[in-house]
């Protein structure tokens, strides 16, 4: 709801900039990990996910990268647009959905 | 048009009350999940049920109560004997794994305040 995202890092980007989201994760069995993007007032809505045997995934305008050796993973965005202004998390699992361990989530703020 | 529906979107809980959150989907998934989401953390698991009459406590299930009699429906009710129930509530439902429909999906959330 409206109260999501206070408190959170904030990343600032002009409209057409590609942005770098970063995670880290806390569980070196993780095999599984997603981004979700979530509007104001919305649920948080899939964008792209990757497994343990993989270090790079593209969609459409966006990239995850996996840097297992430090627990590290980000999401790239391709030319920005102020509708991809929202709060982005990432997930972990060790096993499964019903382990899935959410981060706090970084809030990207596109400029025109 | 296929989804998961949230309501109310907006619900006032008074000292002492019980109130139950309404969570429906028409993806004709099996598995559906009810998380917690406070500002500035992350989603936090409730309960989550893989099939209809079973349903397994999450990592926060004190306080809360559900039930799954149809595949369609997994209503989550906070009871008086959660002390902060102020918070973002999601439900999501998944599809079989190894689909396209493995990943969550989630419904649009219900926002509790307590009068």
């Amino acid at each position: 709801g409206e109260s999501v995202g206070l408190h959170l890092p904030t990343l600032s980007v002009q409209e057409g900039d590609n942005s770098i989201i970063n995670c880290a994760y806390s569980n070196s069995a993780s095999d599984y990990f997603i981004w979700y993007k979530q509007e104001s007032g919305k649920g948080p809505q899939f964008i792209i996910d990757i497994r343990s045997n993989m270090d790079k995934r593209q969609g459409q305008r966006v990239t995850v990268l996996l840097n297992k050796t430090v627990k590290h993973l980000s999401l790239q965005i391709a030319a920005t647009q102020p509708g991809d202004s929202a709060v982005y998390f990432c997930a972990e699992t060790p096993g499964g959905y019903n382990k899935l361990i959410f981060g706090a989530g970084t809030r990207l703020a596109v400029h025109p | 048009d296929g989804g998961i529906t949230q309501s109310p979107k907006y619900l006032f809980r008074k000292e002492g009350q019980n109130v139950t959150l309404s969570c429906e989907q028409n993806l004709n998934h099996d598995a559906m999940y009810w998380y917690r989401q406070d500002p500035g953390q992350g989603l936090r698991l409730i309960y989550y049920s893989q099939i209809v009459n079973d349903f397994q406590k999450g990592d926060i299930a004190e306080g809360y109560s559900v039930s799954r009699e149809k595949k369609e429906s997994f209503p989550l009710t906070v009871t008086s004997a959660q002390k902060n129930p102020t918070a973002f509530y999601l439900c999501a439902s998944r599809g079989p794994q190894r689909s396209a429909n493995e990943k969550l999906f989630f419904g649009s959330g219900t926002q509790l305040s307590v009068l």
